[in-house]
């Protein structure tokens, strides 16, 4: 199956800064790259769809101005939470589909664990 | 995409096969089954997916009732690596929309 690699895993910071997270696909063409983010013990919840070169579409409630992505390459989308606070801690999972072998397939970055102090 | 219901939680012995059913009796004709788990604190990974045929790969077999209302997911030697939260999924094949999660089961093999 294809890659998707996603960095970091995990990520301490103090509350009132910002965080980036990258998430490349590494042997496909992600034309759309999905952000989910997941609490614990509940599912994933999708965040936003970014396609490649466009603004990211943001589902309700969340925050566009607090998480901003950009998807500047068919391999790479970056997540960046601003001004972070403790609720803002979570497991933030990257995905993406694209051509070739991820045309039917979506695959899923490992996950981003973000603590807030 | 059509809604699917699976159980909560299912048991398996190591080395024995694990059948994870999965109902999706709204199913329209273009879409398809999909399956992914996901083990504690990782991304989900895909497993397999299929239309109206049975299907097998490296992982995993997928049986698709002919009516296509329900799909079985068998891990034909389960290990203690394959507890995880498996989800059964159904949409049509390369679209560009999110996946939808839904609550998923729960798989534990036990030794």
């Amino acid at each position: 199956g294809a890659v998707v690699s996603q960095h970091p895993s995990w990520v301490i910071c103090k509350s009132g800064t910002s965080v980036k997270i990258e998430c490349r696909s590494l042997d496909f063409q992600a034309t759309t790259m999905f952000w989910y983010r997941q609490f614990p013990k509940q599912s994933l919840m999708l965040m936003a769809t970014s396609n490649e070169g466009s603004k990211a579409t943001y589902e309700q409630g969340v925050e566009k101005d607090k998480f901003l992505i950009n998807h500047a390459s068919l391999t790479l989308s970056t997540l960046t939470v601003t001004s972070a606070h403790p609720e803002d801690s979570s497991f933030y999972i990257c995905s993406a589909q694209g051509q070739g072998v991820a045309k039917n397939i979506q695959y899923f970055g490992a996950g981003t664990r973000l603590s807030v102090l | 995409d059509a809604k699917t219901t699976q159980p909560t939680s299912m048991d398996c012995a190591e080395g024995r096969a694990a059948n994870l059913p999965c109902n999706h009796s709204t199913i329209s004709g273009n879409e398809y089954v999909y399956w992914y788990r996901q083990i504690h604190s990782q991304g989900p990974q895909y497993i397999i997916h299929g239309l109206k045929n049975n299907e097998t790969n490296e992982m995993a077999s997928l049986i698709i009732t002919e009516d296509r209302k329900s799909s079985t997911l068998i891990l034909p030697h389960a290990t203690l690596r394959d507890t995880a939260v498996y989800y059964c999924i159904v949409r049509v094949a390369g679209s560009a929309r999110q996946l939808t999660f839904g609550s998923g089961t729960q798989l534990t093999v036990l030794p």
